[in-house]
C-alpha cells in the first residue's frame, strides 16, 4: 500500500458541519502537508506541519500530526459548500521528495 | 502572469506517437515535478528536477523522458506513448526547504 493513504475515500456532510480527515503514512517524514483539489483543477496547498509540531491552526483548518502513531489529521470546522473538493495529504520523506496519498473526496451538501 | 501554466490542457493521441508535455514556470523555484492522476492512485511521481540540467526519475518514470535546460521549463515527453499513459498530467514547482508546491492547471492526455 501507498506511503500516504487518506481515510475516509469519500465524505458527505451537510454545510455547518465539521469535516474530518485522517492520513496514515509508514516510515519517517520531515513534515506533512495538505492539498486541496477542486474537480478538473490543480492542487492548491493548504497547510503544512512539521514533524517537530503537534497541531496547527489556518483559519477554519486544524491539522495534528501524530509521528508516534505515523498519523495525522484534518478537521474542517463550519463546512460550506465551496469546500467540496477532494483533499490529500502528502508527506515529505526530504530532498522536495513528496508522496500523496489517494485523497479524501469531500461533498458538502448546502 | 506569474505562476505555473501547462500546455496543451488537453490532448488526444494514438498508440507509438510521441507526445511533449509543456510546463513553464515564472518564480524562478529550483524543483519542478511531474505528477500524473489517476483514480484510486492519488498522484505519483514521474521525474523531478533540483536545478537546470539535474532531473532524477520518480516513482513511475518508465516511457516517459524530460529535460530542463533552463530553470523556468521542464518539459515531459512520452516518446511511444501507450494507453497505459492515458491520464492527467500535473506540473508542479517549489522552492527548496519548507516550500509547498505549486502546481499547475494539469494536462489532460487520451491516448487511444
Amino acid at each position: 500500500s501507498q506511503q500516504g493513504e487518506e481515510d475516509p475515500q469519500a465524505l458527505s456532510i451537510q454545510e455547518g458541519e465539521n469535516a474530518t480527515m485522517n492520513c496514515s503514512y509508514k516510515t519517517s517524514i520531515n513534515n506533512l502537508q495538505w492539498y486541496r483539489q477542486n474537480s478538473g483543477r490543480g492542487l492548491v496547498h493548504l497547510i503544512l506541519i512539521r514533524s517537530n509540531e503537534r497541531e496547527k491552526h489556518s483559519g477554519r483548518l486544524r491539522v495534528t500530526l501524530d509521528t508516534s502513531k505515523k498519523s495525522s489529521s484534518l478537521l474542517i470546522t463550519a463546512s460550506r459548500a465551496a469546500d467540496t473538493a477532494s483533499y490529500f495529504c502528502a508527506t515529505d520523506l526530504g530532498g522536495q521528495n513528496f508522496v500523496f496519498g489517494p485523497g479524501t473526496r469531500l461533498s458538502v451538501l448546502p | 502572469d506569474a505562476g505555473i501554466t501547462q500546455s496543451p490542457r488537453y490532448k488526444i493521441t494514438e498508440t507509438g506517437r510521441q507526445v511533449t508535455l509543456m510546463c513553464h514556470q515564472t518564480w524562478s523555484h529550483s524543483y519542478m515535478f511531474w505528477y500524473r492522476q489517476d483514480l484510486g492512485h492519488g498522484l505519483r511521481l514521474i521525474y523531478y528536477s533540483a536545478a537546470a540540467d539535474i532531473t532524477d526519475k520518480g516513482e513511475v518514470p518508465d516511457g516517459y523522458v524530460v529535460s530542463r535546460s533552463k530553470t523556468e521549463n521542464f518539459p515531459l515527453t512520452l516518446e511511444s506513448a501507450t494507453r497505459s499513459q492515458t491520464s492527467v498530467y500535473f506540473c508542479a514547482s517549489s522552492d527548496a526547504g519548507l516550500a509547498p508546491l505549486l502546481f499547475g492547471p494539469g494536462t489532460r492526455l487520451t491516448v487511444l
